[in-house]
């Protein structure tokens, strides 16, 4: 099957500095990709939507000047956590779709002290 | 908000059939079902979709009643390692957003 893969699997920074999560379809080309964010014990939360070449589509109460996302190509979507703070602490995952099927990846574990 | 009911939990014997079940009473004609599993802290696997018509593939079959408003997840013979949270969810296919509801966190009793 298709491939998703991120990077960082997991990133510790400080209080009010910004990290970047990358998300790469390895194997096929991804017309749009997807952020998502899942606190413990709870289910996933679509935060974004992004399609190559275009700004990101963001869900209702995600702040989009917050959680920066760029899709610059086919297989490389990446999404900006700025200013990040402890309630941002967080598993984000992304997924890619070639139409009707998603891939997703395997997760980042962000934690924010 | 997500348009499945599932029990938030359910046990299974290893090596016995494990049966999910999934409420979509106000699915439309032209939504799938379609079901993914979360094993702890990794992304959701993609299990199996279905229209109208009975599913199988080598991991699992999905029974879609006839009025289309229930279906059923079947794991035909558990192991330990399906452990996880499955998530049933609704979709028109040429939609590429997925929705997550709270999902069914199977536990496989050895």
């Amino acid at each position: 099957g298709a491939v998703v893969s991120q990077h960082p699997s997991r990133v510790i920074c400080k209080s009010g500095t910004s990290v970047k999560i990358e998300c790469r379809s390895l194997d096929f080309q991804a017309t749009t990709m997807f952020w998502y964010r899942q606190f413990p014990k709870q289910s996933l939360m679509l935060m974004a939507t992004s399609n190559e070449g275009s700004k990101a589509t963001y869900e209702q109460g995600v702040e989009k000047d917050k959680f920066l996302i760029n899709h610059a190509s086919l297989t490389l979507s990446t999404l900006t956590v700025t200013s990040a703070h402890p309630e941002d602490s967080s598993f984000y995952i992304c997924s890619a779709s070639t139409g009707p099927e998603q891939y997703f990846g395997p997760g980042t574990r962000l934690t924010v002290t | 908000d997500a348009k499945t009911t599932q029990p938030p939990s359910m046990d299974c014997a290893e090596g016995r059939a494990a049966n999910l079940p999934c409420n979509h009473s106000t699915i439309s004609g032209n939504e799938y079902v379609y079901w993914y599993r979360q094993i702890h802290s990794q992304g959701p696997q993609y299990i199996i979709h279905g229209l109208k018509n009975n599913e199988t593939n080598e991991m699992a079959s999905l029974i879609i009643t006839e009025d289309r408003k229930s279906s059923t997840l079947i794991l035909p013979h558990a192991t330990l390692r399906d452990t996880a949270v499955y998530y049933c969810i609704v979709r028109v296919a040429t939609s590429d957003k997925i929705i997550f509801g709270k999902g069914t966190r199977l536990h496989i009793l050895p």
